[in-house]
């Protein structure tokens, strides 16, 4: 079955340190690729998404490119602030489903 | 309007209660989601409703009923809860049922005791 694995947190950094959260995943057919962040007390909200290989999704800094040859979906933020700190979500769907599959979600946070 | 909407956003329920979750979208999506988060851990989906038909159900117990009374609206009605059932329960909703972008509501936190 399809499955996505995230690198554990609590990823702690100090503010306008580089981030990445690494993000893989296997799958049956063709993905597509998510992002979602969760602020602490809310909803789930997408952060960025790409729907086939190569694609390059961004979106308040953040960026991730969709590598099939490696099946990763890694976050970047070249400069992270107080406010980036959430707990953040790697999901992905196969065509013809309606289910998301979603990794087990990673803390950042960012002090001053 | 690219908003999901919940109500309410707390509630706190007996075990012998009945209670309604209620979520709502105006972006003409056809599928609507009920999922479950506990702390610290992934949403997992509970129920998937498209074109108003039930279309997936996760093995849910009975004790959560879901409804979707039109295209717009989703309930979800819950009686003779457990504690383990407190969670926070956020609804979604796409365009379509396949591969298509979710979009989540804000959620509502149930504590039952």
């Amino acid at each position: 079955g399809d499955s996505v694995t995230q690198m554990e947190g609590p990823v702690t950094l100090s503010e306008e340190a580089f981030l990445t959260i690494n993000c893989t995943y296997t799958a049956t057919g063709y993905p597509s690729l998510f992002w979602y962040v969760q602020y602490p007390g809310e909803g789930l909200q997408l952060l960025l998404k790409a729907t086939k290989a190569d694609d390059k999704g961004s979106n308040k800094g953040f960026e991730a490119t969709y590598r099939k040859e490696t099946t990763s979906f890694h976050l970047e933020k070249g400069s992270v602030q107080v406010s980036d700190s959430a707990v953040y979500f790697c999901a992905l769907t196969t065509t013809g489903y309606s289910t998301l599959t979603f990794g087990k979600g990673t803390m950042l946070l960012v002090s001053p | 309007d690219t908003e999901v909407t919940q109500t309410p956003k707390h509630l706190v329920m007996g075990m012998t209660n009945k209670k309604s979750l209620k979520c709502e979208q105006h972006m003409g999506h056809r599928a609507m989601y009920w999922y479950k988060q506990k702390a610290k851990k992934p949403p997992e989906l509970m129920f998937v409703y498209s074109y108003e038909k039930l279309s997936i159900n996760e093995s849910v117990p009975s004790r959560f009923s879901p409804e979707c009374p039109n295209s717009s609206l989703l309930n979800l009605h819950l009686h003779a809860l457990q504690p383990e059932d407190s969670a926070l329960y956020l609804c979604a909703s796409s365009q379509g049922s396949g591969a298509d972008l979710q979009f989540f509501g804000p959620g509502t936190r149930l504590t039952v005791l």
